[in-house]
């Protein structure tokens, strides 16, 4: 079964304290490893795939990484709009096919203070 | 672009009640998913359309959900009786579909949070 662990479950930050969320997964077969944002209220929102491990995709503040075992979300100088719960995913392949749904983790929820 | 839509938002039902959940996917996205959340858990898969067809739906949790997706467009779920333990916010994501079913990066809804008392 399909497995992915967050950690940590909460963090707090100053605005422009550099931090890195982790996700560690367990799958048979990884097609891909997704990470979202998710506001209160609203639906997750994406962020990065990454497909095989080396990879590392950025954007703004972001930059997510991708091993054989985990991820991270690596957040620079973040500032109070950053603030949000960080949903980390895989996307599975077994015997040869590759499933669509996502095995989500628990989230980390991330504050940011001014 | 219109983004996944939702209906309703919000449901308060009775135990034993009937609810039906809707969700428009982004137009032209063979592959429509339902999740759910409840309360302190993770998101978890309930059932993968790729247009019509039900590609998976090993995540339904027992015979009182039904879903279903017309002519490949719009989907709803039913939950018929409703039970306490049903409670939580069901969110739809569609994505552009490819072979077997998977896909790029899904697109989620605002979720509807159903309430049952």
């Amino acid at each position: 079964e399909d497995q992915v662990t967050q950690s940590p479950e909460a963090l707090r930050l100053q605005e422009g304290e550099s931090s890195s969320l982790n996700c560690s997964y367990t799958v048979s077969g990884l097609r891909g490893l997704f990470w979202y944002r998710q506001d209160p209220g609203k639906g997750p929102e994406f962020l990065f795939t990454l497909y095989s491990a080396g990879e590392e995709k950025e954007k703004e503040r972001l930059k997510a990484t991708l091993t054989k075992k985990e991820s991270f979300l690596h957040i620079t100088a973040p500032k109070p709009e950053d603030s949000a719960t960080y949903l980390c995913a895989v996307q599975a392949i077994r015997g040869g096919t590759s499933y669509g749904k996502l095995t989500f983790g628990q989230g980390t929820i991330l504050t940011v203070h001014p | 672009e219109a983004g996944v839509t939702q209906f309703p938002s919000h449901s308060v039902i009775e135990k034993g009640q009937t609810v039906t959940l809707r969700c428009d996917p982004i137009s032209g996205h063979d592959n429509l998913y339902w999740y759910r959340r409840v309360m302190g858990k993770e998101i978890k898969f309930l059932l993968h359309f790729v247009k019509e067809s039900k590609q998976d739906e090993s995540g339904m949790p027992n015979n009182r959900f039904l879903a279903e997706r017309t002519g490949g467009t719009y989907s709803t779920l039913k939950v018929q009786p409703a039970e306490l333990e049903d409670s939580g916010v069901y969110f739809c994501a569609s994505s552009q579909g490819v072979f077997q079913g998977w896909g790029t990066e899904a697109f989620f809804g605002q979720g509807t949070r159903l309430t049952v008392v």
